[in-house]
């Protein structure tokens, strides 16, 4: 069975542009994620959706950051305009149930000159 | 929120030695897993482990939830073992699922 596909692998790009990032959950996972890393602060979470519903956002960092799932198998995550702190590797996870395993995507990795 | 703390932050091994990477949680948890992250970023699951002991090959996992923490166990350490060891645990908060990684143990192991 296919993982998690998250596209694209890597992402370099200006000061201001918009960013989208894209995510295929595994086929049946109710539940899917979305992960920052960076050195400083580590692995966080930013957003998580049931069903498609975002339930906790409380960790997107302002209002350029935006998340959506318009269906089961597709979700985005766009940062606009976006800053070079965002800088960072972007995970997207998916999940049978909320506590259930998690299995991450490759993650995708976005530098903002 | 809930703190994990992982120790140690750093570790490096000559190949075929044992070592036990611990992870320890503030409060009571729903779920738990180990990540190993792989030299090229990868998050790869190592085991989901609320409680209990499990092994997979040369590793193990042990987690005792009454007394808030978790060990892994990586035996015959091999050098393709390094990389990033996370603890990850899930907790229910206000009908939310909260999930919340430690900083990791990095190990290093040598030929």
């Amino acid at each position: 069975d296919a993982g998690v596909i998250q596209s694209p692998r890597h992402e370099v790009t200006e000061m201001g542009q918009e960013v989208t990032l894209r995510c295929k959950p595994i086929s049946g996972h109710d539940y899917l994620f979305w992960y920052r890393q960076t050195m400083m602060r580590g692995l966080e979470l930013l957003i998580y959706f049931n069903n498609n519903v975002p339930i906790d956002d409380s960790g997107m960092p302002e209002d350029r950051f935006s998340a959506k799932m318009p269906n089961a198998s597709f979700s985005t995550l766009k940062i606009q305009p976006s800053e070079p702190r965002d800088s960072a590797v972007y995970f997207c996870a998916s999940s049978l149930t909320g506590f259930k395993p998690q299995h991450f995507g490759d993650g995708t990795r976005l530098s903002i000159l | 929120g809930i703190q994990v703390e992982q120790s140690p932050p750093d570790l490096i091994l000559q190949e075929g030695a044992n070592s036990t990477l611990r992870c320890n949680f503030s409060d009571s948890v729903n779920n738990l897993q180990w990540f190993h992250q792989n030299p090229w970023g990868q998050l790869i699951n190592l085991f989901y482990i609320p409680s209990g002991t499990k092994q997979n090959g040369r590793l193990s996992a042990t987690t005792v939830a009454t007394e808030r923490y978790s060990l892994l166990y990586i035996s015959s350490s091999q050098t393709t073992d390094s990389g990033v060891y996370f603890c990850a645990v899930t907790y229910a908060s206000g009908g939310s699922y909260i999930p919340t990684f430690g900083r990791g143990t990095s190990l290093i192991v040598h030929p």
